[in-house]
């Protein structure tokens, strides 16, 4: 059972480039999360999703973009990378329903570490 | 602003030793969990106490939450060095919309000495 799949581990972009980072989960999990990892700023909500076809806002979502097509994935996207997109990036899903919140335990993949110049 | 802040930012201790986290936030909450995060890696869950809860036990873990306080406390008994990490809190906020949306605090680094 893989879980919460992210590629690719490692990315360097230049400023002004863009890049889809990958998210897949194989636990037919309706709740998808991508948040950002900074030192000292512990994790920071940037897109959810609560289904095929539903995302929103997080703390910081300026600058990303993302879409939910199937429950399986959930790519967040980098329109046009700047030097402070630069920081690891985790992807979550969670069975999370409706009526079910107090089982939204969320499972995370291993982490995007990205860095822009 | 983030919901969850925790205290202290680091900790240091040796084996054998109990650890102990806190956690306080500021609106209404569902749930609240604890995650473990080693270095380089994602976070993992560990506990999950609901807000009718009081304390919640698992192994050596220990939860308590205080609603009137908005706050809680993550008690790691005679600690291991593979107890080394960090840990945070993760708030689930009651309103009715609310499918699964976590907010996390700023974690504590647990650094346990052999």
């Amino acid at each position: 059972n893989a879980g919460v799949t992210q590629t690719p581990k490692f990315q360097v972009l230049k400023t002004g480039q863009s890049m889809t980072l990958q998210c897949a989960q194989d636990m037919n999990h309706e709740y998808m999360s991508w948040y950002r990892q900074d030192p000292g700023m512990g994790l920071r909500l940037i897109h959810y999703s609560v289904g095929a076809g539903i995302t929103d806002q997080g703390e910081v979502p300026n600058g990303y973009n993302v879409s939910r097509s199937t429950t399986e994935d959930f790519p967040l996207r980098l329109l046009s990378a700047a030097p402070s997109q630069t920081s690891v990036y985790f992807c979550a899903s969670s069975p999370g329903l409706a009526g079910r919140l107090a089982k939204n335990i969320q499972y995370f993949g291993a982490g995007t570490r990205l860095s822009v110049l | 602003s983030q919901q969850g802040e925790e205290d202290p930012q680091a900790l240091s201790i040796q084996e054998g030793e109990n650890a102990t986290m806190n956690c306080s936030y500021k609106t209404s909450i569902n749930n609240l969990q604890w995650y473990r995060q080693n270095s380089g890696r994602g976070l993992v869950h560990l506990i999950l106490i609901r807000s009718n809860e009081r304390e919640k036990h698992s192994g050596r873990l220990r939860v308590t939450l205080d609603t009137s306080k908005k706050s809680s406390s993550l008690l790691i008994t005679a600690s291991r060095a593979a107890d080394t990490a960090s840990y945070f809190c993760a708030t689930a906020f009651a309103y009715s919309g609310n499918t699964g949306k976590l907010i996390f605090g700023q974690g504590t680094t647990l650094q346990v000495k052999p």
